[in-house]
């Protein structure tokens, strides 16, 4: 069985403080990404990375930078978190590049910016 | 454009009825298609994916593709209580590097006792 894992369930920070959220995948998969869920909105690509060091921009990277020093791992920061980050983020990993791949997704991780 | 529209319900049916959900998309490059269903405070689980026109079944649940028509649909037949949930249609893009899935907003199904 695939499994995604995510550093925290729920987290509560204060504005400007900076945040990390963690991501780890163990089924040797070469993409990982970050979402956002937001009522109304459904889910926005933050970031994606399709190798170790690459990462690309998806829809909404503003105010968020990830890193992905290794292949397992994939890591989403708030440099200065603001009370408009508050979501739902949901991490996803996927085995290869190719478009019938599926997308299997950690727990979640619900943060407020208070 | 990149769109991917669901309606977003909710919808509600009796237990043993049939639930149809329909999704549209934009992009007539999209080559893969997936329906994830979302329990309330859970994360997305993928339970369909169909990738040719047609009809793909897998037990109570039937997947209909229609390229031409840019639409794509899920069945479930015999409801159930525990099928309530959101579900999210999800179509392939490519961009840098990978395909991406582009997600609608997500269908909420209530299957009524």
């Amino acid at each position: 069985d695939v499994k995604v894992t995510q550093s925290s369930r729920y987290l509560v920070k204060r504005t400007g403080e900076k945040v990390f959220l963690e991501c780890v995948q163990d089924m040797d998969h070469e993409n990982m990404f970050w979402y956002r869920q937001d009522p109304g909105l459904g889910l926005r690509l933050i970031y994606f990375s399709y190798d170790v060091k690459m990462k690309e921009k998806g829809d909404i990277p503003e105010g968020y930078s990830v890193s992905r020093e290794k292949k397992e791992r994939f890591s989403l920061i708030l440099e200065s978190a603001s009370t408009n980050q508050t979501s739902m983020y949901l991490c996803a990993s996927s085995s290869t590049r190719l478009s019938t791949d599926t997308q299997y997704f950690g727990p979640g991780t619900r943060l407020t910016v208070l | 454009q990149k769109e991917v529209e669901q309606n977003s319900g909710p919808l509600s049916v009796p237990e043993g009825a049939i639930a149809s959900l329909n999704c549209t998309y934009s992009d007539r490059g999209s080559q893969s298609f997936f329906w994830y269903r979302q329990y309330s405070g859970k994360s997305p689980e993928l339970i369909m994916s169909i990738y040719s026109n047609g009809d793909k079944e897998d037990g109570r649940f039937t997947a209909q593709l229609n390229k031409a028509s840019q639409y794509v649909s899920l069945l479930i037949r015999d409801s159930q209580p525990s099928d309530s949930a959101t579900y999210l249609c999800a179509v392939n893009i490519h961009q840098t590097g990978a395909n991406n899935l582009f997600f609608g907003t997500g269908t909420r199904l209530t299957v009524i006792p």
